[in-house]
């Protein structure tokens, strides 16, 4: 099946710092969607994109659909603590089935 | 307030028990779906539904069954639990998919098959 590589597993971040993600894949999708979940919750969606090239923000997001419509990133800037969470992109191709990546989680340095 | 309601929240299973974990929403979604959730996996596809009646398998469906008899509800049933049913389970709907609105997702249900 298809599969979505997302990187990295985990960051630290401290508050003000850029980050970033990103979400590769062999596979070419029709939407990247970009979701954050917090502890005990569902998945909530960020950040939807469906044309190849198309860079979107939302506040302080910013993600950008791949040219060859395989890949896609999330940078965050200026981060806060609430931006604590794990980050799933995910991929919607013909069938209308979303493919998740593995997830980035985001914590706070010590 | 509108959305995708689950049930339970948590739940624990002794192995071969079945149960069902409801799903609900009242947005009027045509389009459900289930994933499990287990560490470093993201999410995987279970089943997912299109409409009333009409029900298909996702990425890892083995042990799983689920019906849609309305457009409200979507349960999903553990017909025999195993130790590696063992995650946690969500329950997504969207309108029409491919639309850029993304999938609305319930809270979850964590569960636990000793």
């Amino acid at each position: 099946g298809q599969q979505l590589n997302q990187s990295p597993q985990s960051m630290f971040i401290q508050e003000g710092e850029d980050v970033s993600m990103n979400c590769t894949s062999s596979s070419i999708f029709n939407t990247w969607l970009w979701y954050k979940q917090d502890p005990g919750e569902g998945p909530v969606l960020l950040i939807a994109l469906y044309k190849a090239g198309e860079l979107t923000s939302n506040g302080r997001l910013t993600a950008q659909f791949g040219i060859t419509r395989k890949d896609s990133f999330l940078n965050i800037s200026a981060s806060i603590p609430s931006d604590v969470g794990i980050y799933f992109c995910a991929g919607e191709a013909a069938g209308n089935k979303l493919t998740f990546g593995g997830g980035t989680r985001v914590l706070v340095k010590p | 307030n509108a959305g995708v309601t689950q049930t339970p929240k948590f739940q624990v299973l002794k192995t071969g028990q079945s149960m069902t974990l409801q799903c609900a929403q009242d947005m009027n979604h045509e389009y459900m779906s289930w994933y499990r959730q287990d560490p470093g996996m993201g999410l995987r596809l279970i089943h997912y539904s299109v409409g009333a009646g009409i029900t298909d398998q996702g990425e890892v469906p083995n042990g799983y069954n689920v019906s849609r008899s309305t457009t409200e509800d979507f349960p999903l049933r553990l017909l025999s639990a195993a130790p590696s049913q063992t995650s946690v389970y969500f329950c997504a709907s969207i309108r029409e998919p491919g639309q850029g609105y993304g999938y609305t997702f319930g809270s979850g249900t964590r569960l636990t098959v000793v």
